[in-house]
Formats: structure tokens, sequence, C-alpha cells
């Protein structure tokens, strides 16, 4: 199955700075690969997402790029703010089964004032 | 509309007792899904569903069923609460055909002891 996994566990930048999580994943027939923010307390809500066509899609502060022969797709946040601290998770899926997800571990951002 | 919402937020169960965690959405989506999420472990698949009257098995089932007797509801039932079912649990769902990603419910935050 697929198999998917985040680095840094925890990153924290200071403000105003740029933030990158990288992914890996195993499966070679994936073609969608979202990213999901979840604040304190709350459930994991999509925030970005690029489906294996495309190589790089944007989204105000936020971007995902996405390298298939690397296997590998990474979030980069910019001039980061304080709401953005929160935890990030990764995840892809294939055309194979039936839509499910497997999802990364999760990434702990932290921006520092 | 209201997503996907879940009931309890909280809750103590003692050890053996049972309850259901309860799931509904209101946005006619086909795929419903369970996941637990442990500290630093990420999100755990318990289990999922394609549509009404069709449940299966993901990651994590032991100690755990479901039903699915309505496109809109998709409780999970634990029938004797043991400490390792200590978790947050999250329950989501998607379109069938759409790489659309999940839409996640606020959790339910469950201790055994």
């Amino acid at each position: 199955g697929e198999n998917v996994e985040q680095h840094p566990s925890t990153l924290s930048v200071q403000e105003g700075d740029s933030a990158v999580i990288k992914c890996t994943y195993s499966d070679s027939a994936s073609n969608y690969f979202p990213w999901y923010k979840q604040e304190l307390g709350k459930g994991p809500q999509l925030i970005i997402d690029i489906r294996s066509n495309v190589g790089e899609k944007k989204d105000q502060r936020i971007a995902v790029t996405l390298n298939k022969t690397a296997k590998h797709f990474s979030l980069h946040i910019t001039e980061t703010q304080p709401e953005d601290s929160a935890v990030y998770f990764c995840a892809a899926t294939t055309t194979y089964g039936n839509n499910r997800l497997a999802f990364g571990k999760g990434n702990q951002v932290v921006v520092i004032p | 509309n209201a997503g996907v919402t879940q009931t309890p937020k909280f809750r103590i169960l003692k050890i053996g007792q049972s309850m259901t965690l309860q799931c509904a959405q209101d946005m006619n989506h086909n795929y419903m899904y369970w996941y637990r999420q442990d500290p630093g472990m990420g999100l755990k698949l318990i289990y999922y569903s394609v549509g009404a009257g069709i449940t299966d098995k993901g990651e994590v089932p032991n100690g755990y069923n479901v039903s699915r007797s309505t496109t809109e509801d998709f409780p999970l039932r634990l029938e004797l609460a043991a400490p390792s079912q200590t978790s947050v649990y999250f329950c989501a769902s998607s379109y069938h055909d759409r790489s659309d990603g999940y839409t996640f419910g606020s959790g339910t935050r469950l201790t055994v002891v």
C-alpha cells in the first residue's frame, strides 16, 4: 500500500520567513496530493492540493510543488504569520481501490513572533 | 451546509463500557471514513464506507464496528472499551469519483480509564 512520510517532524520559523515541508510517497500510481492544516482542538482542513498532471500550484501565500520522478511533494508557506502555527498533514491517493488517502504523520509548524 | 458533524466532542469511558460515536454529513457524499489520531502518529483508518449498506475495514479495525444504513450517517461503535482506544476520533467524507480530498469533522476526544 501507499507509504507517506513527512520531514521534518517539527519546524520553527521566525515570523515573516518561509517554511517548507516535504513529503515522500511510495506508490508511483498516486495521482492526487492534498495538504491539510490542523489547528489545536480542530479537525484537519484542506488548504491546498495538487494533481499528478501539474508540477506546481499556488494560492496566495501557500504553494505546493510535485516531483513525480522523485516521488515527493512539498508545501511552501511564504511570509509566515502566527496563525500559520499548526500541524500540517500531507496525503496521497491512487486510482486503485476507492479514493482512500494515506496520511503522513504530520509536521508541527511553529511561527515565532 | 453543516459539513461533517460529530458527537459527542468529549467522553470518558470506563474499561468494558460501550458507546457509539456519531457522524453525520449533509453534502451527499458517498464515501465516509473513521480515523483515530494518536499523538505523533498521524491518522490511522479504522473503517470506511463507499455507500449506504457497504462498509469495509481499514488499518486498525479491531475493537470497533460500523454501520451505514443511510448516506448521511456513519456511526462508530466501541463494544468493550479498552485503554488502548484512548484517542481522538475523526470522521470524514468525500465524493466517490472525484479526488477532492476529505471533509473532516471536529473530532471526538475519548478517554478510557
